[in-house]
Formats: structure tokens, C-alpha cells, sequence
């Protein structure tokens, strides 16, 4: 079964906006991650956090995690049309166990 | 420039062929991940493994095996193709404890 649940699962804004995405996961955690996929391509990992950490920034992107309520957030600020993407989040727990993903949000950043 | 590389883009099988799907690593990493994705479920784990010989199944492995002889290359099997194994497969690496995940371009198959 699948761990993480984004939400909303479609996003569509407009340039300089920013976008939340939420998801929700359910059993503990060692760490949180989220990832941008292009259509049609691979995968690209854009920020880990820890579960012992609350919050981490990477140039506009900011992740909190709340490991009480088994649920992180992604925020793009200033977001631009090149963050056109679909966006999963995917939980690992201990060493030898798997990368769980979510079913994603699909953002649209319309000029 | 680290690499995962899937062996083919596209791919076109007919039902009941074996099917062998290969994923090559370059950055020594001891994850490696087998995943297909469908419109509206996300991406589902088929099979991973922690380390060279070792397999653990994942959500959805019915219909499919695996082989790591070596830590590099982690091989998915699709026994007898069917048309529902028509999808996107996406292999993955990683290196424990907090590394993020490196991904293949994907495997487009199409199983007619």
C-alpha cells in the first residue's frame, strides 16, 4: 500500500505565486523526501528532511515535516513556469527498507 | 555527473515473451528500486533491494522477478508478458541512511 498521500492532487497558479503541496503518510518515518518529475522523464530529487527536523529551506523550496500528525508540506515560492511538474513525496524508514511514494501533485504555472 | 541508466526508452513486446528490463548504476549506491507508474496511482515499488543477492518484494510484485548478481545492475523480469504490465517502469538508486533516491529515464513498455 501506498504511504504518502498528496494533496491536492492538481494544482494550477499563476507566475510569482506560491504553491503548497501537502502529503500525509502513515507509519513512522526516518526521513521525508520530495521529488519533481517533467513529463514523461525520470525522477528528480529536490530535498530531504530528517525526522527529527521541522523544517528545511533549498532556494524557494521550504519542506516542514510534523511527525505528530504524519504529514509534511512543499512550498514553491515565487514560483515560475519551469515548475510546471508533477510533485511526489516518499518516505523511507530504517536502512534495507523501501522508498515509498505517493501518487503526486500535478502543478501548472501558467505566464 | 552520477547515472542511472535503463537499457531501453521504449519498448514493444507481445503477451507472453519474457520481458528482461536492465538498470545500471555508477555511483556504488546499495538501494536499488524497481517501480512502475500509472496515470492516477503514482509510482508503485515492484521490488527493491539493499545489497548484491538480496530481494524484498514490494506492493505490486505479482508477475515479476528480479536479479542483482552484481551491486551495479539490478535486472526486472517480467515472466510472461500481459497486457496490464503495459506501463512506465522507473528504476532507482540510493545510498542509506539519508541520500536521496537517483532515477532512471524510465522504460516505456508496451505489451500488445
Amino acid at each position: 500500500s501506498q504511504q504518502g498521500e498528496e494533496d491536492p492532487q492538481a494544482l494550477s497558479i499563476q507566475e510569482g505565486e506560491n504553491a503548497t503541496m501537502n502529503c500525509s503518510y502513515k507509519t513512522s518515518i526516518n526521513n521525508l523526501q520530495w521529488y519533481r518529475q517533467n513529463s514523461g522523464r525520470g525522477l528528480v530529487h529536490l530535498i530531504l528532511i530528517r525526522s527529527n527536523e521541522r523544517e528545511k529551506h533549498s532556494g524557494r523550496l521550504r519542506v516542514t515535516l510534523d511527525t505528530s500528525k504524519k504529514s509534511s508540506s512543499l512550498l514553491i515560492t515565487a514560483s515560475r513556469a519551469a515548475d510546471t511538474a508533477s510533485y511526489f513525496c516518499a518516505t523511507a524508514g530504517q536502512a534495507g527498507t523501501a522508498l515509498i511514494f505517493g501518487k503526486g501533485t500535478t502543478l501548472s504555472v501558467s505566464s | 555527473d552520477v547515472k542511472v541508466t535503463q537499457s531501453s526508452r521504449y519498448l514493444v513486446k507481445r503477451t507472453g515473451e519474457k520481458v528482461f528490463l536492465e538498470c545500471v548504476q555508477d555511483m556504488d549506491h546499495e538501494n536499488m528500486f524497481w517501480y512502475r507508474q500509472d496515470p492516477g496511482l503514482g509510482l508503485r515499488l515492484i521490488y527493491f533491494s539493499y545489497d548484491v543477492k538480496m530481494k524484498e518484494k514490494g506492493d505490486i510484485p505479482e508477475g515479476y522477478s528480479v536479479s542483482r548478481e552484481k551491486k551495479e545492475r539490478f535486472s526486472l523480469i517480467l515472466e510472461s508478458a500481459s497486457t496490464n504490465q503495459t506501463s512506465m517502469y522507473l528504476c532507482a538508486s540510493s545510498s542509506p541512511p539519508d541520500r536521496g533516491a537517483f532515477f532512471g529515464q524510465g522504460t516505456r513498455l508496451t505489451v500488445v
